[in-house]
């Protein structure tokens, strides 16, 4: 099956520390993206890449950071430093400037 | 930055009755995708219009795309139960998508 999945579903951490969500895809797409989704809110873009070895903040980068090694993989860190991290966490991926296609997500709170 | 604006946030129907959702932007969107995400789940491509005025049609769903490229517009006919969910509008200008803060729709059987 081709796809986009994200692990875990759920994840539960203290404050202070760093965690990292996977994302992964196998439908051979050069473009990958993190979202952060809050209740009630639109979708707020975090980091993208659209080639291996390359990526870009977006508007709320602060607190994350993000690394492709991989073209197939684009795995997030939200940092201690980012001060509201309890959210729903959304990666995409897509072929160039076309439909992007969404993981299932990972809900992150910080106790 | 790139904004675009989407109108009502709320939207509570009938079963049967018809909905629909506005994209606004003060400026010219080169194209518009729509998307929807239902309770608890992640956003699903619904289309993408690129042209002045473009129509289309998925089975109860119309899209739109202005004259003017500045607004657009999703209407469903016949509103059911599993059309309940929240409909974004995003636009994929120079950099990636901008996504609207949706239209949550609520359809009361």
């Amino acid at each position: 099956d081709g796809g986009i999945t994200q692990s875990p579903k759920y994840l539960f951490r203290k404050e202070g520390q760093n965690v990292t969500l996977s994302c992964e895809q196998n439908l051979n797409h050069d473009a990958m993206y993190w979202y952060r989704q809050d209740p009630g809110q639109g979708l707020r873009l975090i980091y993208y890449s659209q080639i291996v070895n390359d990526f870009q903040k977006g508007d709320i980068a602060e607190g994350y950071s993000v690394s492709r090694e991989k073209k197939e993989s684009f795995p997030l860190t939200v940092t201690s430093a980012q001060k509201n991290p309890t959210a729903f966490y959304l990666c995409a991926s897509s072929i160039a400037r076309g439909a992007q296609y969404f993981g299932p997500g990972t809900r992150l709170t910080v106790l | 930055g790139q904004q675009v604006m989407q109108i009502p946030q709320y939207q509570h129907v009938q079963e049967g009755e018809d909905f629909t959702t506005y994209c606004n932007s003060s400026t010219t969107l080169s194209n518009i995708q729509w998307y929807k995400q239902r309770p608890g789940g992640h956003p699903v491509f619904l289309i993408q219009l690129v042209k002045s005025g473009e129509v289309k049609k998925q089975k109860r769903l119309t899209f739109q795309f202005g004259e003017a490229k500045k607004n657009s517009s999703l209407h469903i006919t016949a509103t059911q139960t599993t059309d309940v969910g929240t409909y974004f509008c995003a636009e994929l200008g120079n950099t990636p998508l901008v996504f609207g803060k949706g239209t949550r729709l609520s359809v009361i059987a």
